[in-house]
């Protein structure tokens, strides 16, 4: 069965960095596009990230591009996200979700808490 | 950027009640759309995909439609396992989620 397990998150001061990993199995990582998603407190969910497959194109929401960088080792069937120059509204639920041929996300992490905060 | 509006953002209905829930993008996505449940503390769960085709092992009391700009997720028989949150995502360009839809209990 699929499991999208992340882990990384953590309490850091604003300006800081993190670096966030989702760990895959059950499926052949290296054939699909993963996503992350992150949710604040008490709020919606807002799409962060995609990567192709084989890592070939990345895409970011407005918020966070030049600040965050997805990146994946298919040798390790990990995905991570690079989070730096954080600030307070980046404090989140982050879950990571495979992509299922760039229609939707099918499979979902349970999530990792950042919380930036001084 | 595509923006998605859902209405309402909250609801209360009884079990057994039929509960519809719409969402709005701001320009066409075809039918690039998706519906996601997601209960308190947990992930959330793709329901539907393309607009009206049910994820497997999703119960056949929900169903989706819609194209262009105007979606609706319907749930046929409120059933206690339902009261959740609801969210709509285009995937037309790249991800959107609406600002999701609170089902809960009258």
């Amino acid at each position: 069965q699929v499991q999208l397990v992340e882990s990384g998150g953590g309490v850091v001061q604003p300006g800081g960095s993190l670096r966030l990993s989702c760990r895959a199995s059950g499926f052949t990582f290296s054939s699909y596009g993963m996503h992350w998603v992150r949710q604040a407190p008490g709020k919606g969910l807002d799409w962060v990230s995609f990567i192709r497959y084989d890592g070939s194109n990345k895409y970011y929401a407005d918020s966070v591009k030049g600040r965050f960088t997805i990146s994946r080792d298919n040798s390790k069937n990990t995905l991570y996200l690079q989070m730096s120059v954080l600030r307070a509204e980046d404090t989140a639920v982050y879950y990571c979700a495979k992509d299922q041929s760039g229609s939707c996300l099918d499979y979902w992490g349970q999530g990792t808490l950042v919380i930036v905060s001084s | 950027d595509i923006q998605m509006t859902q209405s309402p953002s909250s609801l209360s209905a009884s079990v057994g009640d039929r509960v519809t829930i719409t969402c709005r993008a701001s320009q066409s996505i075809s039918g690039y759309l998706n519906w996601y449940q997601q209960k308190p503390g947990k992930a959330p769960k793709l329901l539907i995909y393309a607009a009206s085709s049910l994820q497997s092992g999703v119960p056949s009391r929900f169903s989706g439609s819609g194209s262009g700009t105007d979606f609706t997720l319907t749930i046929s028989s409120l059933q206690p396992e339902d009261f959740a949150t609801y969210y709509c995502q285009q995937t037309y360009s790249l991800f959107t989620f609406g600002p999701g839809t609170k089902v809960d209990i009258k």
